[in-house]
């Protein structure tokens, strides 16, 4: 079974700073996707960024990248120049591609406080 | 152009009742996932269903069912609901073998 651990329960971090949130998983798959996904209040699971495991290049979308390492079986998210809308639950989830259904193994999340 | 759109936000039943959740998907998906999320924990996988069938199932007793409808829309039910059943339901949908999903606002289940 695939588990995904995300071992810092709450973090903040200043306004316009830098954060690293950490996440580790555990697969014997060598196909897999990665993801990260933002909860702000209003519940709704929002995309943030997706690694597709065979490709070597870290993921980036605008303010958000990833350091992805395979061999660690690690998945760090990077928040570049915070700011208050960030604040939210991130949780790092596995997704392993089958034929037909695929679901999500989530970890238990990490809440991310922008302070002004 | 609507995103997946769950009923009711909310909701209060005693323990021993049946309850049943709404989703529909977003337009152009044809797969719906139904997740469990409890206080503080992230979510956990029931099922998922295409062409109105349960094609994969989390670790689940058999109290949680569902159904799609051949408009792709989708029903989740718990029987005999547990104070131990109250939690986030998320639904997200998707398209068949894809890892795009989509997900709801979710419905707040609480059991008295």
């Amino acid at each position: 079974a695939q588990t995904v651990t995300q071992s810092q329960p709450e973090m903040s971090v200043q306004e316009a700073e830098t954060v690293t949130l950490s996440c580790t998983y555990d697969t014997s798959e060598n196909n897999y996707y990665l993801f990260w996904y933002k909860q702000p209040p209003s519940r709704q699971m929002i995309l943030v960024i997706r690694q597709e495991a065979y490709k070597q290049q870290n993921a980036t979308e605008n303010r958000f990248s990833v350091n992805f390492q395979k061999a660690a079986k690690s998945f760090s998210l990077k928040i570049s120049d915070s700011q208050l809308g960030d604040t939210a639950m991130y949780f790092c989830a596995f997704m392993k591609p089958e034929t037909g259904a695929n679901n999500l193994f989530f970890g238990t999340g990490t809440r991310l406080t922008v302070i002004p | 152009d609507a995103g997946v759109t769950q009923s009711p936000t909310h909701l209060i039943k005693t323990r021993g009742q049946q309850v049943t959740l709404r989703c529909s998907p977003k337009s152009g998906h044809d797969t719906v996932s139904w997740y469990q999320q409890a206080l503080g924990q992230g979510p956990q996988f029931i099922f998922q269903y295409y062409e109105e069938e349960e094609r994969q199932r989390g670790n689940f007793p058999d109290r949680f069912s569902g159904h799609q409808f051949p408009n792709y829309s989708s029903e989740l039910n718990v029987n005999a609901l547990l104070l131990g059943d109250s939690a986030l339901y998320l639904c997200a949908s998707s398209l068949y073998g894809g890892s795009g999903y989509t997900f709801g606002s979710g419905t707040r289940l609480t059991v008295v």
